[in-house]
């Protein structure tokens, strides 16, 4: 089982739609989880902190469920500009090991 | 303002040739810095991380090795490359601070081995 998981995708929505992501993890003691942003042939950004009681950032919301291992990404009033990858992070076992999510694609159509 | 670079930003190699990757952070001291793959398709894998001159740790047992020799300095390095070796190199740095989960990263390096 890969430690962080999350649907491929794409996710192919229309603009001002509202979508969202989820994401599993195997580790149950990780403590610490994020959301990244990678536009196409582009490096990896910070996209978000993922905080036990749920954070908001704009149009993004940020959830956390222990008890079930996964973490949520909401997009809300979806732009073009929001068509990225985005990837599920994770910090392991040591406090200098993030594991990435193999990303899920978004497409946001006009 | 910290920076950081990584060279060249695209490479095509024969299989069995060397490598050398090199990332530089500038405005900054002892950071932890990463070496990242990511496969077409596929999610970030670490390869390398570093918290210091000299200190190297591996993640994955592979043909890659990578070296710190400088303080701001992180070169992923391989003797005989291998198809499988294809990728989009990314070194990162940690900002300075642990627990964050902020990395950053540079533009990345595209490796295509034929």
């Amino acid at each position: 089982r890969k430690e962080v998981e999350q649907d491929p995708g794409p996710f192919n929505v229309p603009e001002g739609a509202t979508v969202a992501f989820n994401c599993t993890y195997s580790n149950s003691a990780s403590q610490s989880f994020f959301w990244y942003r990678q536009d196409c042939r582009k490096e990896p950004k910070l996209l978000m902190s993922v905080y036990s009681s749920g954070n908001e950032d704009g149009r993004f919301t940020a959830q956390l469920n222990r008890a079930s291992q996964y973490i949520s990404l909401l997009i809300r009033d979806s732009k073009l500009s929001d068509s990225a990858t985005y990837l599920c992070v994770v910090l392991g076992d040591s406090s200098y090991k993030l594991i990435f999510g193999s990303g899920t694609r978004l497409l946001v159509r006009p | 303002s910290q920076t950081i670079h990584q060279w060249p930003a695209t490479l095509v190699q024969p299989v069995g040739s060397p490598l050398s990757l090199e990332c530089t952070v500038e405005g900054t001291s002892n950071p932890n810095l990463y070496w990242y793959r990511q496969a077409a398709g596929r999610g970030l894998q670490l390869l390398f991380y570093s918290v210091g001159i000299g200190q190297i740790s591996s993640e994955v047992p592979q043909n890659l090795s990578a070296s710190r020799p400088q303080d701001r300095q992180f070169i992923l390095s391989s003797k005989k490359l291998l198809l499988s070796d294809s990728g989009f190199y990314l070194c990162a740095w940690n900002g300075g601070r642990v627990d964050t989960g902020e990395l950053f990263f540079g533009e990345g390096s595209r490796l295509t081995v034929l």
